[in-house]
């Protein structure tokens, strides 16, 4: 069974621009998590999806956003991009009906902005 | 005081030890506990998962859990260089929202 998929693997920005990230999960797997990760601040979870709804959010602000597709995949948006930005993006996929199963992980995007 | 506390390190053991790593968490709210690996450039590999008090084991690894001290430990048997790597610990709240330790880096010298 192919594991979490995320592109694009790396990505450089500039302050002020948008960037949209990608994520396919496990075949069959219905909750998508999106965490950023960076040196400082460790794993920090942005959001999760479950058929399409948010059904939980962390503590970023809004211009962090995310949806989900019928299929599953997930796309993860951030706009007006900051230097502060620059992290490591990984998406992570459960079976997810109950929201206590094991997240599984992708390799990440990673994002530096100029 | 962060919510999931874990040791950075650095780690460093020789081939064969038994590795112990260990977080301490302040909620006992968290019902859900996972250990995650992590190499370099690649996200994180779901290790163990338990829910439960006590011992979960599963081959060289054994996570145990003591909720009553707010304290949880995975145990690495006979370790290996290929075990060298980051090791997240993972708690799920009862929003199901996943809070991570700061990760210890693990270095084993063959």
């Amino acid at each position: 069974k192919a594991g979490v998929t995320q592109t694009p693997r790396y990505l450089i920005k500039t302050r002020g621009q948008q960037v949209t990230l990608s994520c396919s999960p496990i075949s069959g797997h219905r909750s998508v998590s999106w965490y950023q990760q960076t040196p400082g601040q460790g794993l920090q979870f942005l959001f999760e999806y479950f058929s399409e709804t948010q059904r939980n959010k962390g503590n970023f602000p809004g211009r962090f956003s995310g949806r989900q597709f019928s299929n599953s995949r997930s796309e993860m948006n951030v706009s007006t991009l900051e230097l502060g930005d620059s992290a490591l993006y990984l998406c992570a996929s459960s079976e997810g009906a109950m929201g206590n199963q094991p997240q599984h992980f992708g390799d990440g995007t990673r994002l530096s902005i100029l | 005081q962060k919510e999931v506390e874990q040791d950075p390190g650095p780690l460093s053991v020789p081939e064969g030890a038994i590795v112990s790593l260990n977080c301490t968490y302040s909620n006992s709210a968290f019902q859900y506990f996972m250990w995650y690996r992590q190499y370099s450039r690649k996200g994180p590999e779901l290790l163990m998962y338990t829910y439960s008090s006590g011992n979960k084991e599963d081959g060289r690894f054994t996570a145990q859990v003591d909720k009553s001290s707010k304290y949880i430990s995975l145990f690495i048997r006979d370790s290996q260089p290929s075990d060298s790597a980051t090791y997240l610990c993972a708690l799920m709240d009862s929003s199901y929202k996943l809070i991570f330790g700061s990760g210890t880096r693990l270095l084993v010298r063959p």
